[in-house]
């Protein structure tokens, strides 16, 4: 089985300071990890991905991640916040065998990210 | 280009109507997905279909339904039966399951009035 758990529903930073939204998961076998992210009444867009290679992985627009086995985290990171960052983020863990045909997605709650001018 | 196209944007449902959601792909993904997300809830899966001519429920099924007749779309019909429909809904396709990751579409708005 499977979970993800966010550790903050909202983060507030201050444009120009470091962005740090809080992922742990749970995982029976060797997981796959995603961070996406989704504007106001939009869809769900990838920004960066885990899949057993390097353990800090670079995504899009400056973000990245990294994988710590031993705490079991996936915090996503940014160095220097701009206004267009805020939206809401998603942890999603994904089971490279999920036996039992399962959807092999499952998504935390959601951290709202608010950029302070 | 390649994409997942849902439609309409928005969608307004009266009580007791049936109402379908369409969503499109050219990704060429075997999988598809269908999610509904509330307010601080996150996604829920619905339905997904590894292959055609076969879906499983998710999380939620109850009062929706879907087919999978063609690899490229799965509607998502909302039926009566769904006692609290209005919500956001986002279609998703991947190349399998497990351990890869899902393309969204836009999304479609439903409300019921």
């Amino acid at each position: 089985a499977q979970s993800v758990t966010q550790l903050d529903s909202h983060v507030s930073v201050s444009e120009g300071t470091p962005v740090l939204l809080r992922c742990n998961y749970s995982s029976s076998y060797s997981p796959s990890l995603f961070w996406y992210v989704q504007h106001p009444n939009k869809g769900l867009q990838l920004l960066l991905k885990y899949t057993s290679a390097a353990t800090l992985v670079k995504g899009i627009n400056g973000f990245e991640a990294e994988f710590k086995k031993s705490e079991t985290s996936f915090h996503l990171t940014k160095p220097s916040a701009h206004m267009s960052d805020a939206a809401e983020y998603f942890c999603v863990v994904s089971e490279r065998y999920s036996g039992g045909g399962a959807d092999g997605l499952t998504f935390g709650k959601g951290t709202h990210l608010i950029i302070q001018p | 280009d390649g994409g997942i196209t849902q439609s309409p944007k928005y969608l307004f449902r009266k009580e007791g109507q049936n109402v379908t959601l369409s969503c499109e792909q050219n990704l060429n993904h075997d999988a598809m997905y269908w999610y509904r997300q509330d307010p601080g809830q996150g996604l829920r899966l619905i339905y997904y279909s590894q292959i055609v001519n076969d879906f499983q429920k998710g999380d939620i099924a109850e009062g929706y339904s879907v087919s999978r007749e063609k690899k490229e779309s799965f509607p998502l019909t909302v039926t009566s039966a769904q006692k609290n429909p209005t919500a956001f809904y986002l279609c998703a396709s991947s190349y399998g399951t497990g351990g890869t990751e899902a393309f969204f579409g836009q999304g479609t708005r439903l409300t019921v009035v």
